[in-house]
């Protein structure tokens, strides 16, 4: 089922640029989070959120920005990229119980 | 969160179960230990997550040890499809600790 969802799945963008990836789920689930992944490495947490106008860092929040305006969306922010930003990006969401966390497909970006 | 040491990599025969093992020594009495698999760079998927007791879905059963210092995840009749990452990952449950710390995981090949 698709209740999360990522755009872009697919980003080139310049050293310096802002670039905006965005995440939007369906379940009004009040967690939601961006993991990064570099290539043959595992997730690392960005940023969380736990509700609207509530957020949180994560373990790699430098260079990032996250906002919350409405429960369903959590747009992330890279406010001048960098190449060491080049990386695949997800997004997440789970309920108040907090058990089964949904990811969405990813996006993927690239820094030149 | 408690860390979780699993093998680099694993191989199964299509048709055959797959045991997946994972240490978590550290483990704490609130701390439930749960499975996720990433396939082709996907997103991680959930699989299954258990506290004490053995547990089983569609999917999978899990096996924690009595003293809960590690778990086997068990995929009864692997497929081709099942090849994937799988990370084990440990954490407290309940609304407050909705976000994962992802190691490195178990690469499982399924050969046919």
């Amino acid at each position: 089922d698709a209740g999360i969802t990522q755009s872009p799945r697919y980003k080139i963008t310049e050293t310096g640029r802002q670039v905006t990836l965005m995440c939007h789920q369906t379940w009004s689930h009040s967690y939601m989070f961006w993991y990064r992944q570099d290539l043959g490495h595992g997730l690392r947490l960005i940023y969380y959120s736990a509700a609207a106008d509530i957020t949180d860092k994560g373990e790699v929040p430098d260079g990032y920005v996250v906002s919350r305006s409405k429960t369903e969306n959590f747009p992330l922010t890279l406010e001048s990229a960098t190449r060491s930003q080049t990386s695949v990006y997800f997004c997440a969401s789970t309920g108040s119980s907090g058990n089964t966390i949904y990811f969405g497909e990813g996006s993927w970006l690239t820094v030149v | 969160d408690a860390k979780t040491t699993q093998p680099p990599s694993m191989d199964c025969a299509e048709g055959r179960a797959a045991n997946l093992p994972c240490n978590h020594s550290t483990i704490s009495g609130n701390e439930y230990v749960y499975w996720y698999r990433q396939i082709h760079s996907q997103g991680p998927q959930y699989i299954i997550h258990g506290l004490k007791n053995n547990e089983t879905n569609e999917m999978a059963s899990l096996i924690i040890t009595e003293d809960r210092k590690s778990s086997t995840l068990i995929l009864p009749h692997a497929t081709l499809r099942d090849t994937a990452v799988y990370y084990c990952i440990v954490r407290p449950g309940g609304t407050s600790y909705g976000k994962l710390t992802f190691g490195q995981g178990t690469i499982l090949t399924v050969h046919p």
